[in-house]
């Protein structure tokens, strides 16, 4: 099985670049996805395999690998964004499926 | 338009048991697998079980391996989650998700449903 780690919180300031870290070692073998859920919603996919953004998300959300860590970069960060964000991530068979812990972004 | 509506949470005792439904419309129900996935108050997201289209794949989290049961009808475009032998640490809400043809992530995911374990 697997683990990925978030940092519990990013701050950012509006119009500023909020990046989120997801470390584990289900990367790079595997692929990254994130979600974003806001307050009392369901998650929403903003990235999947690594950095592919799905129909209708802002281009605002990007993503990128490095080794074992995994990036999602939020650009001209707004209050709007301020979210939960999720990593995850699943091994080649389906297997084992993990979420990293999240992190709570604020934008003030 | 993609929906999927869990039902069946509730409050139960510690021990007890509990069946969750998930309905699906909108897609080819039987082309998907389909999986549940949980979030405790205040908690992170926590993957349960994965079942694929004809139930020959069905994985659990070791935090439920041996209570809980997944299942789903392609007939009746339904899902459902058997939880025995529940504890405190089972509270949660409940989210039934679709996930992506040919893919091992949760493409579209339900409202929830909430299942309380009290004594």
């Amino acid at each position: 099985s697997y683990e990925l780690t978030q940092p519990p919180s990013v701050s950012v300031s509006p119009g500023q670049t909020a990046r989120i870290t997801c470390s584990g070692d289900a990367f790079p073998k595997n692929y990254a996805y994130w979600y974003q859920q806001k307050s009392g919603q369901a998650p929403v996919l903003v990235i999947y395999e690594d950095f592919k953004r799905p129909s209708g998300i802002s281009n605002r959300f990007s993503g990128s690998t490095s080794g074992t860590m995994a990036t999602l970069a939020l650009s001209g960060a707004q209050v709007e964004d301020e979210a939960d964000y999720y990593c995850y991530s699943a091994d080649r068979r389906g297997e084992y499926r993990v979420f990293g812990g999240g992190t709570r972004l604020t934008v003030l | 338009e993609v929906q999927v509506a869990e039902s069946g949470g509730g409050l139960v005792k510690p021990g007890g048991s509990l069946r969750l439904s998930c309905a699906a419309s909108g897609f080819i129900f039987s082309a998907h697998s389909m999986n549940w996935v949980r979030q405790a108050p205040g908690k992170g997201l926590e993957w349960v079980s994965s079942i694929s289209t004809t139930d020959t794949y069905i994985y659990y989290a070791d935090s439920v391996k041996g209570r809980f049961t997944i299942s789903r009808d392609n007939a009746k475009n339904s899902l459902y989650l058997q939880m025995s032998s529940l504890r405190f640490e089972d509270t949660a809400t409940y989210y039934c998700a679709r996930e992506a043809y040919g893919y091992y992530y949760m493409d579209f995911w339900g409202k929830g449903t909430t299942v309380t374990v009290s004594s």
